[in-house]
């Protein structure tokens, strides 16, 4: 079984420019979600997704983050215009549904990460 | 506001010890609490996961120990190998919603 894929894996770039990722979760799982990962913390919801809705966006910074999921299968996460806090990594990961994702457990990506100067 | 607080923040174990790492909650919603180990450089993944039904779960050298009453959850990591040695997040969640995770344990296992 293939696992999440992200992309790009490393991205730097200066403040106030944008930036987009990419993720195409495990096939067949219903929800998804984008949290972040700020160096030597754990990871923190930004954003949920069953199918193609929104389940939970409450922690996403919505003045410059967005996201989207078409089709129910791949999704991006975007940050426009980034600050230095924003740099960390952005890890996608999917699950076959929210309701039994805990017996099944989330499948995490690689995560892709961002540095903000 | 962290909804799940971890403790130990890192931890050195001899190769053959028990590594112990704890948990705590406050929201009663929670029916779900996982284990997940990271490496560096990678996503994540799911070690061991227990529902407040039962007290206790073990999968091999990994175990898990649950205290309702008092809202905590430990991973318990017996006969801990240098292999073991990554980030270790416990997570929490109620039905149907995404994990809330705490800050980590940094375990460090030497030979």
């Amino acid at each position: 079984e293939a696992g999440v894929a992200q992309s790009p894996r490393y991205k730097i770039i200066e403040k106030r420019q944008s930036v987009a990722f990419w993720c195409n979760p495990i096939s067949g799982h219903a929800t998804l979600y984008w949290y972040q990962q700020i160096l030597g913390q754990g990871p923190k919801l930004l954003i949920q997704f069953q199918n193609n809705g929104v389940v939970d966006d409450s922690q996403l910074p919505k003045d410059r983050f967005s996201a989207e999921r078409l089709k129910g299968v791949d999704s991006t996460l975007k940050i426009q215009p980034a600050k230095l806090e924003d740099s960390a990594v952005y890890l996608c990961a999917s699950s076959l549904d929210a309701s039994i994702g805990r017996i099944y457990g989330y499948t995490f990506g690689s995560g892709t990460r961002l540095t903000v100067v | 506001q962290q909804q799940v607080k971890q403790s130990p923040q890192s931890l050195i174990v001899q190769k053959g010890g028990i590594s112990i790492i704890n948990c705590a909650y406050e929201n009663t919603a929670f029916d779900y609490f996982p284990w997940y180990q990271q490496f560096p450089g990678k996503g994540p993944a799911l070690l061991i996961a227990i529902r407040p039904d039962v007290s206790e779960k073990k999968e091999g050298r990994f175990t898990i120990s649950f205290n309702k009453s008092a809202k905590q959850f430990s991973l318990h990591i017996m006969d801990s190998q240098p292999g073991d040695s990554a980030t270790y997040f416990c997570a929490a969640s109620p039905s149907g919603y995404a994990l809330n995770f705490g800050k980590g344990t940094s375990l460090l296992v030497t030979p």
